[in-house]
């Protein structure tokens, strides 16, 4: 595709539940970001990808938090146990090299 | 230490007044970028403008101009003629190499509110 794309758009989830947030990156792009942003907040890195690797997942807040990677291509990032102070809109880029190009995020609410 | 240091969360400025936010960075590569994007309150990134370490004049994008001073590591945006739309958020960042890859690391960003 032409940009970024995230999936769901929006998610409104149950306490406790797992969700899995998708992150299509622009074809070609090694490096992959996920970032967090409660509202009115900065950005948090959470993992950075090269290729299918993870050099940097210093910024997962828990071990509810896991990331892969296929292909060099889609990444999942998956959110065990939801807690309610898991709300926030959930960044995606991707890079190759040069500047971050931006998914539009995935807004998950945890009810 | 951090990579990008924004360390104004919060900043006013009046309406057609220019306004600098301020970003230092560290990195011990001689080769990077520096990149300034905007989020407004829709919440999508845009990005706004790039200086790459070997560039000799300050970059320059219509109203936006980043001030690059790469002995005192800092690259403010500086936005001439402040309009009501440029409210939003404001994050620098810097691309440089890591592990053998090129890597971006963001700010934690500057929320501007221009006020009439």
């Amino acid at each position: 595709g032409a940009g970024v794309s995230q999936s769901p758009s929006n998610k409104v989830t149950e306490k406790g539940k797992d969700v899995e947030l998708r992150c299509d990156p622009i074809s070609g792009h090694t490096a992959l970001y996920w970032y967090r942003q409660s509202l009115g907040q900065g950005l948090e890195f959470l993992i950075y990808f090269q290729g299918n690797s993870a050099p940097d997942k210093s910024g997962l807040p828990s071990d509810r938090f896991s990331a892969e990677r296929t292909g060099g291509s889609v990444s999942t990032l998956t959110i065990q146990r939801t807690q309610q102070e898991d709300s926030a809109v959930y960044l995606c880029a991707s890079s190759f090299p040069g500047r971050a190009f931006f998914g539009q995020g995935t807004r998950l609410t945890v009810v | 230490a951090q990579k990008i240091t924004q360390t104004q969360p919060g900043m006013f400025v009046q309406e057609k007044e220019a306004v600098t936010l301020d970003c230092t960075y560290d990195t011990s590569d001689q080769s990077y970028g520096l990149f300034w994007y905007k989020q407004p309150s829709s919440g999508e990134m845009i990005f706004l403008i790039y200086q790459g370490s070997y560039d000799e004049q300050n970059a320059t994008e219509g109203r936006y101009s980043l001030n690059f001073q790469k002995a005192r590591k800092s690259a403010n945006l500086v936005i001439s003629a402040s309009q009501l739309g440029d409210s939003a958020m404001y994050f620098c960042a810097m691309r440089e190499l890591s592990g053998g890859y090129q890597k971006v690391t963001f700010g934690t960003g500057t929320k501007l509110q221009v006020i009439p």
